[in-house]
């Protein structure tokens, strides 16, 4: 089965800087998507980036962008130039490719905060 | 139009009392979720519904029962709840099979039983 770990509970950046938030996944499967979600403080869930695991070349974002190492089943975030409005829970998540498997595999989030 | 809606925004309702939340996307995504989160986890999820049919049930208490009348809507029907089912309730919706895979999240229902 699928797994994903965030094992960074809390991170904190300071306004204008950059920080990088951390998230591993297992899985046998050679082609699947990985997330980025953010949950600021209204509990919106909001996708943040997506990334098909076939295409090597990393998604970006505007300012997010991520580090997609595929043979170290690594997905990093990276949020340049953070600003106030990027506090809040965020979620890496796993999806199968499989046809008819609907369910997303999140991680336990890490909570960013952005010191002014 | 990108969005999900859900309604209530907020629901307070004691142990004895049926209510239904109800969920709503109008982008065509012929697969419907509904998670439970708790503060400060990730979502669970509940429920799945694909092409209108019960795909997945995470083995929920039938308290809870999910309905989708047609493509666009999602119910969540509740009786008899507990208080540990206080917690957020998040519909999402994605365009399952067409390789342009992504959760579209409503903004949620927060519960409280009391």
């Amino acid at each position: 089965a699928q797994t994903v770990t965030q094992s960074q509970p809390e991170m904190s950046v300071q306004e204008a800087e950059t920080v990088t938030l951390s998230c591993t996944y297992d899985t046998s499967e050679s082609d699947y998507y990985l997330f980025w979600y953010k949950q600021p403080p209204s509990r919106q869930m909001i996708l943040v980036i997506r990334q098909e695991a076939y295409k090597q070349q990393n998604a970006t974002e505007n300012r997010f962008s991520v580090n997609f190492q595929k043979a170290a089943k690594s997905f990093s975030l990276k949020i340049s130039d953070s600003q106030l409005g990027d506090a809040a829970m965020y979620f890496c998540a796993y999806r199968s490719p499989t046809s008819g498997t609907y369910k997303y595999i999140f991680g336990t989030g890490t909570r960013l905060k952005v010191l002014a | 139009d990108t969005e999900v809606t859900q309604t209530p925004k907020h629901l307070v309702m004691g142990m004895t009392n049926k209510k239904s939340l109800k969920c709503e996307q109008h982008m065509g995504h012929r697969a419907m979720y509904w998670y439970k989160q708790k503060a400060k986890k990730p979502p669970e999820l509940m429920f799945v519904y694909s092409y209108e049919k019960l795909s997945i049930n995470e083995s929920v208490p039938s308290r809870f029962s999910p309905e989708c009348p047609n493509s666009s809507l999602l119910n969540l029907h509740l009786h008899a709840l507990q208080p540990e089912d206080s917690a957020l309730y998040l519909c999402a919706s994605s365009a399952a099979g067409t390789g342009e895979e992504k959760l579209f999240f409503g903004s949620g229902t927060q519960l409280s039983v009391l």
